[in-house]
This record gives structure tokens, sequence and C-alpha cells, in this order.
């Protein structure tokens, strides 16, 4: 199986800071890769695919880079609504594997 | 807009077989798409249990592969879950996606005699 590992596991910031979230795979998964975002009591929402295509209707205060094995969220502008935990997710191999979660909290 | 509903029963004994069905409304599962079973637990976060195209192709994870069982029924446009021999291991939230746009809210499945 790819492990794919996120860090940090939580970080605490303010409104309006620059927020980076790293998701590295354990192989080569080219860029298929998604990100989620969740929030309590919810199912995860999709953010991103592809690595870098961001859904409709998700704020472009979200992005997301990488290729390869090396992966990145950025929230460029912390929102109070942002508060939850992120996700990623390979699909390049079966099993489509997650990682274990980066809980964003302010500071 | 597309919506997903998991049910089935929240409480089940260990040993016995856990049966989950989504019931899909505002597309058909037949135009296209793969339908997976994902199941969050604390102490395994997300896992992707399996997934089914409505020609009943299916894929499965190799963890739970000989346990695990994914049907689709077009007609009554909804696809189901099986899983026996459950242990506690297999609390946790289960919920039915479209891959990967669309999700269900969730179920809790709680393994407990």
């Amino acid at each position: 199986d790819i492990q794919m590992t996120q860090s940090p596991s939580s970080l605490s910031a303010s409104v309006g800071d620059r927020v980076t979230i790293t998701c590295q795979a354990s192989q080569d998964i080219s860029n298929y890769l998604n990100w989620y975002q969740q929030k309590p009591g919810k199912a995860p929402n999709l953010l991103i695919g592809d690595a870098s295509n961001l859904e409709t209707g998700v704020p472009p205060r979200f992005s997301g880079s990488g290729y390869g094995t090396d992966f990145s969220l950025t929230i460029s502008s912390l929102q109070p609504e942002d508060i939850a935990t992120y996700y990623c997710q390979q699909y390049n191999n079966l099993p489509q594997t997650f990682g274990q979660g980066t809980k964003v909290e302010f500071k | 807009q597309v919506q997903l509903q998991e049910w089935g029963p929240g409480l089940v004994k260990p040993s016995e077989t856990l049966s989950l069905t989504c019931t899909v409304s505002g597309y058909s599962i037949s135009s296209g798409y793969y339908w997976a079973w994902v199941r969050q637990s604390p102490g395994k976060g997300l896992e992707w249990i399996g997934s089914i195209y409505y020609t009943g192709t299916t894929f499965h994870n190799p963890s739970l592969q000989s346990r695990v069982t994914v049907t689709v029924d077009t007609s009554k446009n909804q696809f189901s879950l099986r899983v026996k021999s459950v242990s506690a291991a297999d609390t946790a939230i289960y919920y039915c996606v479209r891959q990967w746009h669309h999700w269900g809210q969730g179920t809790l499945v709680t393994v407990s005699s």
C-alpha cells in the first residue's frame, strides 16, 4: 500500500495567516491526489482534485500543488470557516489511501 | 443535485455480518462513475473499503477483501456493503460516495455484544 504522510498533524494559526499543509507519498503517484476538508460531524468535502484543480465553489484562497511524491495544500488567508481537519488521498494505486489528517485550529 | 443516504443497523454483534445500503438520488448509478464505501474510525482514520461500477465490476481493499462484498442494484438506484465476521475494529462511521465529489452523511456502526 502507498503510505500518505501529512504534516503537521495539527497547527494553530490566526485569521489572515497563510497556512500550508504537506502530504508525502511513499511512492510516485503522479498527480493523482485529492485534498478534502472535514468539519466535525460532517463528511469530507472535496476541495482539490488532480493535485491542483480547485473544485467548483471552493474559495480561491485554497490552492494545491505538487507532483510525484510531494504535495501541498495552501490557504492563502485563513478564515474562521476554514477551521477543520484536512486530508490528502492518493488514487493512483489500489488500495486508495488517505493521510492521517491535519487539524487546523485558531491560535 | 446528487444525494446519497446510507442506511442499516447501527449495532452489530461480534462475528455477525454488517449490512449497509446506499440510496442514490439525483443521478442514475447506470450513468457512470464508481461508487465507493469509506469508513472512518478514531484509530485508523479514513479507510477505503471498496468500489463498484454499475456493470458490477468491483475493487476491494486487500486488508478487508476476504470479508467484504459490494453489490449494486441499478433498478433501485442503490448499492450495498456487507462485511462478515465483524469485530470491534470494524466500529466506524461508514460513508457511501460517488467517487469522489459526493458523499453521504455517514452512519455510525458499532460492533458490540
